[in-house]
């Protein structure tokens, strides 16, 4: 079955730092997608990447995904407070269905 | 559109009785998703279903859980006997047709704001 790894697991930065969340699949995928939760709250949709190679951006967050579509990265320029929260890829295998990895815990502080 | 309207938000109970949660899809979506998120387990698909049908439930714990989806506006997930293990935040998700199949939509999942669930 379709496993999602993210890392990592959690991560604390200043504000006005980068940061890189990554996501790797055991099969490929035919839709990665990537959403973000705030502490108690649903997940929001963020972007989806289907095609090898492909980049979104969004504000200050870009998402890439590999050309063999087994791994993606998203990165996050010049953090701010608000960017706080659990991030989460989600695949898509062509069966209907969303799974999602274990998740990103990101926490800025000032 | 009001989204993904989950009830109740929290609820508290005890061991061994009966949990009744519920999901209110947006209008037009034929995919419903039940999901489940814990501290140790992340987010665990419960099941899934289309156009009202059940289409896979291998996610389903045991026995003592159950979900329905009588019309395409309504759906209910049920735990019963409960059990403290079964405390966890529920979320409900509905979508059009995510992009593996054939379609022009983004895929996206709607989720709801989700239901808390304390078994003591």
């Amino acid at each position: 079955s379709q496993e999602l790894e993210q890392s990592p697991q959690s991560l604390i930065v200043q504000e006005g730092k980068n940061l890189t969340i990554n996501c790797t699949s055991s099969k490929t995928l035919y839709g990665l997608y990537w959403y973000k939760q705030k502490y108690g709250e649903g997940l929001i949709f963020l972007m989806m990447l289907q095609k090898g190679g492909e980049e979104k951006s969004h504000e200050k967050i870009t998402a890439k995904l590999d050309e063999k579509k087994q791994q993606s990265s998203l990165h996050i320029t010049a953090s701010q407070p608000s960017h706080a929260g659990i991030y989460l890829c989600g695949a898509d295998d062509n069966t209907d269905k969303l799974i999602f990895g274990t998740g990103t815990r990101l926490q800025v502080f000032p | 559109d009001a989204g993904v309207i989950q009830s109740p938000r929290h609820e508290v109970t005890e061991m061994g009785q009966e949990v009744t949660l519920r999901c209110k899809p947006i209008s037009g979506h034929d995919y419903l998703f039940w999901y489940r998120q814990t501290m140790m387990r992340g987010l665990e698909l419960l099941i899934y279903f289309n156009n009202n049908v059940p289409i896979d439930d291998s996610g389903m714990p045991e026995d003592r859980f159950s979900a329905k989806m009588p019309n395409a506006s309504f759906s209910t997930l049920k735990i019963q006997p409960s059990e403290p293990r079964d405390s966890a935040v529920y979320f409900c998700a509905s979508s059009a047709r995510l992009a593996g199949i054939q379609g022009a939509n983004t895929g996206e999942l709607f989720f709801g704001e989700g239901s808390r669930l304390t078994v003591l």
